[in-house]
């Protein structure tokens, strides 16, 4: 069973169309949730760290927010150059990341 | 804006065959990490080192892989015999003391024919 699950798989927006990517996680003790952005072949790309439920980042047209049992990265008016693929992370015990299988985003103009 | 820089880019090796994966970690930091990614998968935990010894590993890391601090600025995964199954992008990774965030080198496509 899957500790971090991300939904949707994959998903396809127009420029300027608000969407949120999901990321659901089943471990306890969290000690950290994590997004990163990964581009086609490159590495991850940290983007926000949230330690507490209750807890928002933001930046520029991202924003994540943390609940106990999952977290959304919300995307408001995306552009083209939002497209990416976004990972959640978690870590519970000791110092590895599980990573989630990702959401990929296109953004078309 | 440091970051952690990984060589080579790429690597095509024959099984069977040592290969040497190296990083630099961002300097500040104290904490390294190596994950791999075979293609289409998820992002999976290899080891992590501290304090010039290893602090936890999964259990892909077996008796094949090595890592090593050689010197104050490199960081070095070693494969000692690579199997097919060993193509993967491998990321380094880094993080400072006290600090929960992992920043993530740009990554070795390594190619095991």
């Amino acid at each position: 069973e899957d500790q971090v699950t991300q939904s949707p798989e994959a998903l396809r927006l127009q420029e300027g169309e608000s969407s949120s990517l999901n990321c659901s996680y089943t471990v306890s003790g969290l000690r950290g949730l994590f997004w990163y952005r990964q581009d086609p072949g490159k590495g991850p790309e940290f983007l926000f760290t949230l330690y507490s439920a209750g807890e928002e980042k933001e930046k520029e047209r991202l924003k994540a927010t943390l609940t106990k049992k999952e977290s959304f990265l919300h995307i408001t008016a995306p552009k083209p150059e939002d497209s990416a693929t976004y990972l959640c992370a978690v870590l519970q015990a000791g110092t590895a990341l599980i990573f989630g299988k990702g959401t990929t985003l296109s953004v078309s103009s | 804006e440091p970051e952690v820089t990984q060589t080579p880019s790429h690597q095509v090796t024959q099984m069977g065959q040592e290969v040497i994966l190296r990083c630099v970690p961002i300097s500040n930091h104290l904490y390294f990490y190596w994950y791999r990614q075979i293609l289409g998968q998820k992002v999976e935990f290899l080891v992590s080192f501290y304090n010039n010894e290893i602090s936890e590993k999964s259990e892909i890391f077996d008796d094949q892989f090595s890592v090593e601090r050689p010197d104050g600025s490199n960081f070095t995964l070693k494969i000692r015999s690579t199997k097919l199954e060993d193509s993967a992008m491998y990321f380094c990774a880094s993080s400072e003391e006290g600090r929960q965030t992992q920043y993530f080198g740009p990554g070795t496509r390594l190619l095991v024919l």
